[in-house]
């Protein structure tokens, strides 16, 4: 089945830094990505989407590349502020299924002042 | 988080009780899923549903789980005779329903089984 993974759980940054965000997937069909964040005792907050016939999306501050050779995608946020600290989660269609999305682990990010 | 409304936040039960989570979608939206998140973990798909249809259920315990959404009204997602193990927190997402557009999420009810 799917499996969609975190390489790192954890990140601390330095405020006004940049942070890289990685995740990988394990379904070649998968054509739809997307990031959220989730504040403590909020729900995900939906932050970038990408489709497969794209490998690069930018939005205010953030930007999203997609790897499909290594299956591979990562968020980077750039002038990390100390509003930026939650967790980060990828979220992956199921093999181009508009239902189900599967969620990676999550990594925390922590914003140093 | 983009309107959509998840009601009660907290909801305590003992065991053997019965839970009835609601989900108001975003206005516009007609498709609804329903994601449990268990503390430092991700979210696990449970179900997918359109007005009055399931669509996908793949992720529902065979057992004591059932979800809705009426032609009128929230979506609403039951647990019978709850046990400890239910302890989660039960997310809502809306979305259009065309193809490959994001999922917006409520903020959750959390539920605690004594």
């Amino acid at each position: 089945g799917e499996s969609v993974g975190l390489h790192l759980p954890t990140l601390s940054v330095q405020e006004g830094d940049n942070s890289i965000i990685n995740c990988a997937y394990s379904n070649s069909a998968s054509d739809y990505f997307i990031w959220y964040k989730q504040e403590s005792g909020k729900g995900p907050q939906f932050i970038i989407d990408i489709r497969s016939n794209m490998d690069k999306r930018q939005g205010q501050r953030v930007t999203v590349l997609l790897n499909k050779t290594v299956k591979h995608l990562s968020l980077q946020i750039a002038a990390t502020q100390p509003g930026d600290s939650a967790v980060y989660f990828c979220a992956v269609n199921w093999g181009g299924s508009q239902g189900n999305l599967i969620f990676g682990k999550g990594t925390k990010l922590s914003v140093k002042p | 988080n983009a309107g959509v409304m998840q009601n009660p936040r907290h909801l305590v039960r003992r065991r053997g009780q019965e839970a009835r989570l609601r989900c108001s979608p975003v206005k516009g939206h007609s498709h609804v899923y329903w994601y449990r998140q268990l503390p430092e973990e991700g979210l696990k798909f449970m179900v997918y549903l359109q007005k009055e249809n399931i669509i996908d259920e793949s992720g529902m315990p065979k057992e004591r789980f059932s979800a809705e959404f009426p032609k009128e009204g929230p979506s609403i997602l039951r647990i019978q005779q709850v046990v400890r193990g239910d302890s989660a927190a039960y997310f809502c997402a809306t979305s259009r329903g065309q193809e490959n557009q994001p999922q917006h999420f409520g903020d959750g009810t959390r539920l605690s089984i004594l």
